[in-house]
Parts: structure tokens; sequence; C-alpha cells
């Protein structure tokens, strides 16, 4: 089955500087890459996702870039706040009709310094 | 619009004892996933659905674990037995086909 490594367990970066978090997969037929923010207590909140047919997708501060040959994904945070302090999931679906079975990291704890 | 609501939000139990765990998706989508999220770790799939009918149950310990979606909404995830490996955090979550899945607060399941 897929399996995705997450290759930073823990990040630290100064207020206003760029984070970024990457990660890995084994299944060449996925299709979907979604990242998720916990933040301490709580629950997955969806923050953004890329499909195959496109390698970089932008959302405010948020950048994702996807290289299918590789098999890698990134999450690219820009001007970084406090409130972006949290930990953060990739993860490899198919995508397919029958639903998206979604596929973790074990999660990057981002830590943002005053 | 509502979230994935999930009941309860906790549970202690002893080893060997039961409990269940509810979940109520968003409404209109079709998809229900059960996770278990154990500390300092990434959710893992147990189970999900499509309406009623199971897709997926590979990694539910079927001789302890089952789960329900009878009407294709309300589900329903049960542990007979509890033990203490089972501590962890249960995460409903639901989607519309293969489109966001959202995910509900979770139960978090302590067993001593």
């Amino acid at each position: 089955g897929e399996k995705v490594e997450q290759h930073e367990s823990t990040l630290s970066v100064r207020e206003g500087d760029s984070a970024v978090i990457n990660c890995t997969y084994t299944d060449t037929a996925s299709s979907y890459f979604p990242w998720y923010k916990q933040e301490a207590g709580k629950s997955l909140h969806f923050v953004i996702d890329i499909r195959s047919n496109v390698d970089r997708k932008q959302s405010q501060r948020l950048t994702v870039l996807l290289d299918k040959k590789a098999k890698r994904f990134s999450l690219h945070i820009t001007a970084t706040q406090p409130e972006d302090s949290a930990i953060y999931f990739c993860a490899a679906s198919r995508g397919n009709s029958a639903g998206n079975k979604l596929t973790f990291g074990i999660g990057t704890r981002v830590l943002v310094r005053p | 619009e509502a979230g994935v609501t999930q009941s309860p939000r906790y549970a202690v139990l002893q080893e060997g004892q039961a409990v269940s765990f509810w979940c109520d998706p968003i409404s209109g989508h079709d998809t229900l996933y059960w996770y278990q999220q154990p500390r300092d770790q990434g959710p893992q799939l147990l189970v999900y659905f499509r309406d009623e009918a199971v897709i997926d149950n590979s990694q539910l310990p079927s001789d302890r674990f089952s789960a329900v979606r009878p009407k294709g909404t309300n589900s329903t995830l049960k542990i007979q037995s509890a033990k203490q490996g089972d501590t962890a955090t249960y995460l409903c979550a639901s989607s519309f086909k293969d489109t966001e899945v959202f995910f509900g607060k979770g139960t978090r399941l302590t067993v001593v």
C-alpha cells in the first residue's frame, strides 16, 4: 500500500521567514495530495491541496509544489506568523470516485519564533 | 453549515470494556471515514464507507472493532474488549466523493 514519508519532524523559523515541509510517496497512482494543520488539542483542519494535473498551487501565503517524477511534494509557507505554529500533515490518495482514502505522513511540528 | 460531529469527546475505559463512538457527517457527504490517531503520529485509516457500503476495512482489527453506517448517514464505530494499545484519538471524517475531506473533533480514548 501507499507510504508517505514526511522528512522534517520539527521546524523552527523566525517570524516573517519562510518554512518548507517536504513529503515523498510511493504509489505512482496517487493523484491527490492535501495538507492539514493540527493545533494543540484540536482536530485536523484542511489548508491546501494539489492534484496531479498541475505541479504548483498557491493560496495566499501557502504554495504546494508537486514533482510526480520524484514522487515528492512540498508545502511552502511564506511570511510566517505566530498563528502558523502547529503540526502539519501531508497526505496522499488515489482520489477516485469511491472516495479519498488518505495516507498520512507522521507530521511536522512548526514553531514560529517571535 | 455544521461540520462533522462526533461523540463522546472523551472516553476512559479499563481493558476488556466495550465502547462505541458516534459520527454525524456533513449533510450531503456520501463518503465517511474512521481514522485512528495514536499520540504523536499521523491518522491511520481504519474503515471507510460510500453511502452504506464498506469500501475498505482492511486496516480494521476485525476481531474487536466493528463499524456500521446503516442508512448511509450517521455511523458507529465499536470496540469490543478494549486493549491499552487502542489508546488513541478516533477521528471521523466525510467527503463528497473524492473532494476535500473534512474531519470532526475526534474522540480521545484512554484504555487503562
